[in-house]
């Protein structure tokens, strides 16, 4: 079946402006995270949905990040007034559910360039 | 607090060689371990858990990882290596606490396999 996609896959921005990545789950999967990976650098974990909760935005490095989820499917994470260290991959995820057994299914990521 | 160590940046190994990634964890609970692959320009694929039981678990790709509670690693393993396996490796771990508010997976910064022919 199909997994997690993601678009754009590449953004390149001007410093300053907003950004909108979006992401649409594995069908039927409930929980969906967001995730930052600068080079070199591990995983950074930003937010995550998890059906009709409240969102764990704990990750989250500014108030210039949000993120949303519209009928509990596709996400949205917006990035106002870019910087230059907002530049690197964001993933994002699904899960069958937040259980925390279950995997995490990655799709392949945008790449922001802050310029 | 969760965190997940993963000691080496990089590690090599010769094709046809048993390879090993470690992993070292600390959780105040039982942990769920995890190890994921990522290939360039992709992203990360989930490769195998440990959740209870087996401290031995089997995953895709013919890897393999231990789990040791005394020494609260979970070491990748293969018994001979591909250069195809060449990619970067990550551990890891979430804690099992029900109704703990530790839902978040926390990865470590990944080790880079390289594989020679």
């Amino acid at each position: 079946g199909a997994g997690v996609s993601q678009s754009p896959s590449n953004k390149v921005t001007e410093k300053g402006k907003d950004v909108e990545l979006r992401c649409d789950p594995i069908s039927g999967h409930t929980a969906l995270y967001w995730y930052r990976q600068s080079l070199g650098q591990g995983l950074e974990f930003l937010i995550y949905f998890q059906g009709n909760s409240a969102p764990d935005k704990s990750g989250l490095p500014s108030d210039r990040f949000s993120a949303e989820r519209t009928g509990g499917s596709v996400s949205t994470l917006t990035i106002q007034r870019t910087q230059q260290e907002d530049s690197a991959v964001y993933l994002c995820a699904s899960s069958l559910a937040v259980q925390r057994a279950y995997e995490q299914y990655f799709g392949p990521g945008t790449r922001l360039t802050v310029t | 607090a969760q965190s997940v160590a993963q000691p080496e940046d990089q590690v090599n190994v010769a094709e046809g060689n048993p390879l090993t990634v470690k992993c070292t964890y600390s959780v105040s609970g039982n942990p769920y371990l995890f190890w994921y692959v990522q290939y360039p320009n992709r992203g990360l694929q989930f490769l195998l858990k440990y959740i209870t039981g087996d401290n031995l678990v089997k995953g895709s790709y013919g890897f393999e990882a231990e789990f040791n509670k005394s020494q609260t690693s979970f070491h990748l393993k293969k018994p001979s290596a591909l250069v195809s396996d060449s990619a970067l490796y990550f551990c890891a771990v979430r804690d099992n606490r029900v109704g703990y508010n530790t839902d978040k997976l926390i990865f470590g910064t990944g080790t880079r396999l390289q594989v020679f022919p």
